[in-house]
């Protein structure tokens, strides 16, 4: 059974058309985070809420919007996408205890811009 | 410098053979540390913690170098279903918990 789920696995949107992808998750971990991922690349962390508190990497760009409205969903909004965005989305969470620092991934949005 | 590094490989190897990886890090404060695998347009997906004293898991040995700061993977008696691109992970304290991802090796193993 998928514990992150992500929603769409395909988002084709146009040049400067927002656009907003979704995760949910059923593990109840406090923990949750975007990441971007271009082709042969490693995943680049853009931010993460722990909890309530949002944490932005500092060379995320201010194109890139995060919402957490409760504990099971997280969304990543990108306000005026551009050709340099299309990328693999890629959601993840993690919990506390002593498996704290392991993330379980979605299955990833993959985004097109045109 | 890089904070995670990894060779990019790609690694052929045929069916049977044993393969290593290696990554180094560059922060020192660094505290946990993950081996994670993903195949061709999937998510990751962890493989295995890497512990202080090494720890094998079947096939799959891995180990941390504090002194040096890189860790290993060890694959003994590859199958071809071993196919993937295998990241390094890091978790440093650096004021708070950050996440850094090697950007991976790729292993070929081949009939």
């Amino acid at each position: 059974d998928a514990m992150v789920i992500q929603n769409p696995r395909y988002q084709v949107t146009q040049f400067g058309k927002p656009v907003t992808l979704s995760c949910s998750q059923t593990l109840n971990h406090n923990v949750m985070y975007w990441y971007q991922q271009k082709s042969s690349q490693a995943p680049k962390l853009l931010f993460h809420y722990y909890d309530k508190d949002f944490n932005n990497e500092a060379d995320t760009p201010d194109n890139f919007q995060s919402r957490r409205p409760n504990t099971s969903f997280c969304f990543l909004d990108i306000r005026s996408p551009g050709l340099g965005d299309a990328a693999m989305y890629l959601c993840a969470t993690s919990g506390t205890g002593g498996n704290k620092n392991i993330q379980y991934f979605g299955a990833g949005t993959r985004l097109s811009v045109l | 410098r890089k904070e995670v590094e990894q060779d990019p490989g790609p690694f052929n190897v045929p069916e049977g053979a044993t393969v290593a990886f290696n990554c180094t890090y560059s922060n020192s404060a660094s505290q946990s540390f993950f081996w994670y695998r993903q195949d061709c347009r999937k998510e990751p997906k962890l493989l295995m913690s890497v512990y202080s004293s090494g720890n094998e898991d079947g096939r799959f040995t891995a180990q941390l170098n504090r002194a040096s700061q890189y860790i290993s993977l060890l694959i003994r008696d590859s199958k071809l279903s071993d196919s993937a691109t295998y990241l390094c992970v890091v978790i440093a304290n650096t004021g708070g918990f950050k996440t850094i991802f090697g950007a991976g090796t790729r292993l070929f193993v081949k009939a």
